[in-house]
């Protein structure tokens, strides 16, 4: 079973807009990580964010994560057409193990 | 870095043959895991190893797939014999567990179509 969730499946946005994409998981996790994929590509990481942290950032990225609410967030900011590509999140346990969600689809549009 | 290989890219091969699947991971990394992804079920994780023993094979659909880690560089995935509902794009990954950041570096997967 897929550990994460991610709300929308699907997003189309302007380029210069932010995107935001949610997470949901089920079990415990050591960390919560993001990866991105181009079509046709492997999975590239993109941010992880630790069990015992709130917020993190990087770049043009911020992810939060509510242990209370099992859930994750990923905002984009000021998106550029090279972002489009899928996203998914993956819960991690302290074995290495990821167990990932279905992805969402981002498409930013010139 | 020449980042995880795998070979072949892309493989057509008739139901009942045999398949098997190539990965050399990061060197250095003591992880290597193996995905299979479809549109139906989205990334699955098959098996993983650590310092070149499974240590989890319960996604492995069924005795059809088999995988090795003879040596700190280099893994197979084999499906013996193949089916039509095998093909999908496999990945393989790798990591190096107990490090700082448990990120994982994916290769560029093995395209399979089973006729």
């Amino acid at each position: 079973s897929q550990q994460g969730e991610e709300d929308p499946q699907a997003l189309s946005i302007q380029e210069g807009e932010n995107a935001t994409m949610n997470c949901s998981y089920k079990t415990s996790i050591n960390n919560l990580q993001w990866y991105r994929q181009n079509s046709g590509r492997g999975l590239v990481h993109l941010i992880l964010i630790r069990s015992n942290e709130r917020e993190k950032h990087s770049g043009r990225l911020r992810v939060t994560l509510d242990t209370s609410k099992k859930s994750s967030s990923l905002l984009i900011t000021a998106s550029r057409a090279a972002d489009t590509a899928s996203y998914f999140c993956a819960g991690g346990t302290s074995y290495g193990k990821l167990t990932f969600g279905q992805g969402t689809i981002l498409t930013v549009h010139p | 870095d020449a980042g995880v290989i795998q070979s072949p890219r892309h493989e057509v091969t008739e139901m009942g043959q045999e398949v098997t699947l190539r990965c050399k991971p990061i060197s250095g990394h003591n992880s290597l895991f193996w995905y299979r992804q479809t549109m139906m079920r989205g990334l699955e994780l098959l098996i993983y190893f650590n310092n070149n023993v499974p240590i989890d094979d319960s996604g492995m659909p069924e005795d059809r797939f088999s995988a090795k880690m003879p040596n700190a560089s280099f893994s197979t995935l084999k499906i013996q014999p193949s089916e039509p509902r095998d093909s999908a794009v496999y990945f393989c990954a790798s990591s190096t567990l107990g490090g700082q950041q448990e990120t994982q570096y994916f290769g560029p997967g093995t395209r399979l179509l089973v006729l």
